[in-house]
């Protein structure tokens, strides 16, 4: 099983540029979420889903936006990229709503903003 | 806003001895808490969650919760260098949204 795949691994964007972060789950998994990390810092929650099609904003989701067409998929888009932007980018996935579950991360993706 | 309280070390433990990791929560209505460790450069990996009052035990971890007194540790016996790494404390806000602290860096 491959997991909790993220794409690209690393990226250098210009100030204004816009991508998307791509995360895929080969788990079934129901719930996802995407996260960011700066040096000395605890992991944020940007955005999360419970299910296809279902979205909803967490802690600091401006400046960004995701969509969640199905289970396995839950990209992240970065527009107008800002350097308060730079980052690492963590995609998790959890089976369920249980305390038992916990996250399967991501591998990350480390985005600076130039 | 809910807070997750984690003093950030490094915190240096001989091999073989016992390190002591500890975390503070401000929602009082938490009712899961879990412990990563996430080495430099890497994701984190969950080591165990904990729900009840009191102990839980995985091989060389023990996770410690009192919840009256907002206070989750973690314990890991008989130290070796491959524990080096920072170990986040997380809480679960709900629909498994994790508030994370800051991390403990072990060394």
């Amino acid at each position: 099983n491959a997991g909790v795949t993220q794409t690209p691994k690393f990226r250098i964007l210009k100030i204004g540029q816009s991508m998307t972060l791509q995360c895929t789950q080969d788990m079934n998994h129901n719930y996802m979420y995407w996260y960011r990390q700066d040096p000395g810092m605890g992991l944020k929650l940007i955005y999360y889903s419970v299910g296809a099609g279902i979205t909803d904003k967490g802690e600091v989701p401006n400046g960004y936006n995701v969509s969640r067409s199905t289970t396995e998929d839950f990209p992240l888009r970065l527009e107008l990229a800002a350097p308060s932007q730079t980052s690492v980018y963590f995609c998790a996935s959890s089976y369920g709503a249980s305390a038992d579950y916990g996250y399967t991360f991501g591998s990350g993706t480390r985005l600076t903003v130039v | 806003q809910k807070e997750v309280e984690q003093n950030s070390g490094p915190l240096s433990v001989p091999e073989g001895a016992i390190a002591s990791l500890n975390c503070t929560y401000s929602d009082r209505g938490s009712q899961s808490f879990f412990w990563y460790r996430q080495y430099s450069g890497k994701s984190p990996e969950l080591i165990m969650s904990i729900y009840s009052n009191g102990d839980k035990e995985d091989g060389r971890f023990t996770a410690q919760l009192n919840k009256a007194s907002q206070y989750v540790s973690l314990l890991i016996r008989d130290s070796q260098p491959s524990d080096s790494a920072t170990y986040l404390c997380a809480v679960n806000t709900g629909f498994q949204k994790l508030v994370f602290g800051t991390g403990t860096r072990l060394l």
